[in-house]
């Protein structure tokens, strides 16, 4: 299994641009997956796929890839947008292991 | 409607056993992979163990050995087999599908979880 790392927390106010960022040295080989998660709820699939964004979730938020670092951005950002975020991704042994997650604070 | 729905967390003591249930419904279980994935309060999610539809089981270093993955197909079910628990295992445990297909390895969905503490 390899790690994924984000950092902590980042800061925006509304309606900016939020950059949560997940670096992983597998992550040129498997794609990345990124989880919201509100206090008290099971998260939320945003991002499959590096850049894929299922129905249902606002075109704002927006997922790329560039080596060993995949970015989730979060274009004018809500108040609702106010949550944990993950990413996560898979290896070849069948782990699937999780970034430590970014606490995203909308100012 | 798609739906995981956990059942069995609670209190254990060090050392205790404990199993873990997730019904699914809304879906054709069987065609589906299987996922635990567990969050103790305050920390991140952690990856518990898999189940693939043709009964192989995949476990981290954390927990193997002690937790046991298996699926009923004819109960739409779900568990989690958990030995030799330790106070580190506190935490909520969640119950979530692998999408496959176009979403192949992401978590598409989740239940709502269930709590076990372990403690004396």
């Amino acid at each position: 299994s390899y790690e994924l790392t984000q950092p902590p927390s980042v800061s925006v106010s509304p309606g900016q641009t939020a950059r949560i960022t997940c670096s992983g040295d597998a992550l040129p080989k498997q794609y990345a997956y990124w989880y919201q998660q509100k206090p008290g709820q099971a998260p939320v699939l945003v991002i499959y796929k590096d850049s894929e964004r299922p129905s249902g979730i606002p075109e704002r938020f927006s997922g790329s890839s560039s080596g060993t670092t995949v970015t989730l951005t979060i274009s004018g950002v809500q108040a609702e947008d106010e949550a944990d975020y993950y990413c996560q991704s898979a290896d070849s042994s069948g782990t699937y292991p999780f970034g430590g997650g970014t606490k995203l604070t909308v100012l | 409607e798609v739906q995981l729905v956990e059942s069995g967390g609670g209190l254990v003591q060090p050392g205790g056993s404990l199993r873990l249930s997730c019904a699914a419904s809304g879906f054709t279980f069987s065609s589906y992979d299987m996922h635990w994935v567990r969050q103790a309060t305050g920390k991140g999610l952690e990856w518990v163990s898999a189940i693939g539809t043709a009964g192989d089981t995949y476990y981290p270093g954390s927990v193997k050995g002690r937790f046991t993955i298996s699926r009923e197909n004819a109960k739409n079910s779900l568990y989690l087999q958990m030995n030799s628990l330790r106070a580190g295992d506190t935490a909520v445990y969640y119950c979530a599908r692998r999408g496959g297909g176009v979403y192949l390895n992401a978590f598409d969905i989740w239940g709502q979880g269930t709590m076990v503490t372990v403690s004396s």
